[in-house]
């Protein structure tokens, strides 16, 4: 248990439909983060949110639009996904931006057909 | 530039026997350097990490990482593995003052044999 909760584990969709990730963490954290794991990539940082402000947005195409409502919350709206979109999206928090160890959720294995 | 290097993909090893997982780093800033490990279907685990202090780092499940800044390394070891150390390892470096955000390698995928 990390603390750092996804759902859902996995997901299957067009590319014309519309979904959303979810993170949860019960941890007390002020930042919250996702990540991209794609094969044989390094995992690509997407977005960065401290004290439930975006940070950090690295050029991420605008079908990935983030949302962190509050400190324990962070989703993750998907519209019109391209089939190189699949990959394991990852959630993680922080202590505070940046400066600490991250943990991370289980993730969410996404597959675009 | 600042940057992460994982020069191993694939590590295969026999049970029992010591394992080195090398990582590298190119930085003209200081820097906070981590391992994770990743199981099939799982997320991210946290092995250890170096903020400061001693160089030799001791973490979970046996594994210890020597920060050498002179070779910019932060190599993993584990003297004795076990069929369970199966997974990906992941070296992470924080390069202060650049955004303090983690810059992952590409893994290293640790492969136990019988």
């Amino acid at each position: 248990e990390t603390g750092v909760t996804q759902t859902p584990r996995h997901l299957v969709m067009g590319m014309t439909n519309k979904k959303s990730l979810k993170c949860e963490q019960h941890l007390g954290h002020n930042a919250m983060y996702w990540y991209k794991q794609s094969a044989k990539k390094p995992l690509e940082l997407m977005f960065v949110y401290s004290l439930e402000e975006r940070v950090e947005n690295n050029s991420v195409p605008s079908r990935f639009s983030p949302e962190c409502p509050n400190s324990s919350h962070l989703f993750l709206h998907l519209h019109t996904l391209q089939p190189e979109d699949s990959a394991l999206y990852l959630c993680a928090s922080s202590q505070d931006y940046g400066n600490t160890e991250a943990f991370f959720g289980q993730g969410t294995r996404l597959t675009v057909v | 530039a600042q940057s992460v290097t994982q020069l191993d993909s694939q590590v295969p090893v026999f049970e029992e026997a010591p394992v080195e997982l090398r990582c590298n780093y190119s930085s003209s800033v200081s820097v906070y350097l981590f391992w994770y490990v990743q199981y099939p279907n799982q997320g991210l685990q946290l092995l250890l990490k170096y903020l400061s202090g001693s160089t030799l780092v001791k973490g979970i499940n046996g594994f210890e990482a020597e920060f050498n800044k002179s070779q910019t390394s932060f190599h993993l070891r584990k003297p004795s593995v076990h069929i369970s150390d199966t997974a990906e390892y992941f070296c992470a470096v924080i390069f202060t003052g650049g955004g303090n955000k983690l810059t992952f390698g590409t893994g290293t995928q640790l492969k136990v044999e019988l």
